[in-house]
């Protein structure tokens, strides 16, 4: 199974609304990301747990909050969105090998995210 | 310097030509190298690892030029199904962990 399951699939918030992206994984893999893609462009990096500790915080505003509850699980929380915030959301996992690098990545199939 | 360059294209490719396109990266302590495929509106899916000695997967032949710093895509008999973005991915390890870097992506347009 190399499957990663993001919900909700689409979703529209107001920019006083919080809400939260969830993403989740049973491949046993240690490294989990999030990653933000506007229309015609390569998805760019923002988060990467790995071993449930956060690793690298690529200067992503603070209106966008991450967590790891446990190995399986990662959620974006959201707060204050403004309308340029709108994109695609992408979760992916992969085997983490430390200095040794990774494995592939899998992405789930997104979050397609609308600020209003 | 980008850390990881591709020829946004399109590439034109006549059903059942060979294509070929190439990724460059800048961090020659670069670990791990992937050619991802992208459909419009969906997600990347992975396509293929890139070996050191090089590798193939039935039309799909991807090659590692660690000297140089480029990696390369080949499309043999290409199907009217290839056409999509083909995304370059480098893993390097830095003192904050492994970070996987997208190239900007490469269309490819197959036509009958």
């Amino acid at each position: 199974d190399t499957e990663v399951t993001q919900t909700p699939k689409h979703l529209v918030m107001g920019m006083t609304n919080k809400k939260s992206l969830k993403c989740e994984q049973h491949m046993g893999h240690r490294a989990m990301y999030w990653y933000k893609q506007k229309a015609k462009k390569p998805p760019e990096l923002m988060f990467v747990y790995s071993y449930e500790k956060l690793s690298i915080n690529e200067s992503v505003p603070s209106r966008f909050s991450p967590e790891c509850p446990n190995s399986s699980l990662l959620n974006l929380h959201l707060h204050a969105l403004q309308p340029e915030d709108s994109a695609l959301y992408l979760c992916a996992s992969s085997q983490d090998r430390g200095g040794q690098g990774y494995t592939e990545a899998f992405f789930g199939q997104g979050t397609r995210l609308t600020v209003v | 310097r980008k850390e990881v360059e591709q020829d946004p294209g399109p590439f034109n490719v006549p059903e059942g030509a060979t294509v070929a396109f190439n990724c460059t990266y800048s961090n020659s302590a670069s670990q791990s190298f992937f050619w991802y495929r992208q459909d419009c509106r969906k997600e990347p899916k992975l396509l293929m690892s890139v070996y050191s000695s090089g590798n193939e997967d039935g039309r799909f032949t991807a090659q590692l030029n660690r000297a140089s710093q480029y990696i390369s895509l080949l499309i043999r008999d290409s199907k009217l199904s290839d056409s999509a973005t083909y995304l370059c991915v480098v893993n390097s390890y830095k003192a904050a962990g492994n970070k996987l870097t997208f190239g900007g992506g490469t269309r490819v347009l197959v036509k009958p």
